[in-house]
């Protein structure tokens, strides 16, 4: 069964600090990948997309991820953390049939 | 354009009730998806319709079941409620066809506490 892993489920930064969450996925053909943003009490909005154009990927509010087919992996990055960057992240990946598979969360925290 | 919206936003049930959830996908979406959150076991997939027809359904017992409508609305339900029942009810919306990537819209959510 396809799964998603994300390691940490609390990450903690100050302020200005490199913001690095891990994701890998498990998928024996090219997937599609996505990371999603909850704020409290909120829905999921999408950050970015991996879709196979290119594997590098930009995303909304600085963060930006790499598809990495060598190490199954597809990790969140942002070079300088905001207090508004406080929130849950969600690592998925799409399957065959439209269905989203969620990894577990990873819960950013931001020291001022 | 207007993005999924849920209603309601909030609810509190007594164990053994029924509660209805309903889900306007956005305009020109065909497909919704529902999914439970909880914070034990985080986000699960219940079911997905597309063009009043369920394509796909998550590891839920039948108490769960949900319908699509012909302009694309969606509800779900969920009878005799157990206390686990509690959670976060998220709905999406995604567009159909080849070549798109499967991407989802959610809206903000329905809170269900069962008491």
């Amino acid at each position: 069964a396809q799964s998603v892993t994300q390691l940490g489920s609390h990450v903690s930064v100050s302020e200005g600090a490199l913001v690095l969450l891990r994701c890998n996925y498990s998928s024996s053909v090219p997937p599609y990948l996505f990371w999603y943003v909850q704020y409290p009490n909120q829905g999921l909005q999408l950050l970015l997309k991996y879709t196979s154009a290119a594997t590098l990927v930009k995303g909304i509010n600085g963060f930006e991820a790499e598809f990495k087919k060598s190490e199954t992996s597809f990790h969140l990055t942002k070079p300088s953390a905001h207090m508004s960057d406080a929130a849950e992240y969600f690592c998925a990946q799409g399957d065959s049939s439209y269905k989203l598979i969620f990894g577990s969360g990873t819960r950013l925290l931001v020291r001022p | 354009k207007a993005g999924v919206t849920q209603t309601p936003r909030y609810l509190i049930k007594t164990r053994g009730q029924q509660v209805t959830l309903s889900c306007s996908p956005i305009s020109g979406h065909r497909s919704v998806s529902w999914y439970q959150q909880t914070p034990g076991q985080g986000l699960q997939f219940l079911f997905e319709y597309f063009s009043e027809t369920q394509r796909n359904k998550g590891n839920f017992p039948g108490r769960f079941s949900g319908r699509q409508f012909s302009n694309s609305r969606s509800e779900m339900n969920v009878s005799t409620l157990e206390l686990g029942d509690s959670a976060l009810y998220l709905c999406a919306s995604s567009l159909e066809g080849r070549g798109t990537t499967g991407e989802l819209f959610f809206g903000e959510g329905s809170r269900l506490t069962v008491l």
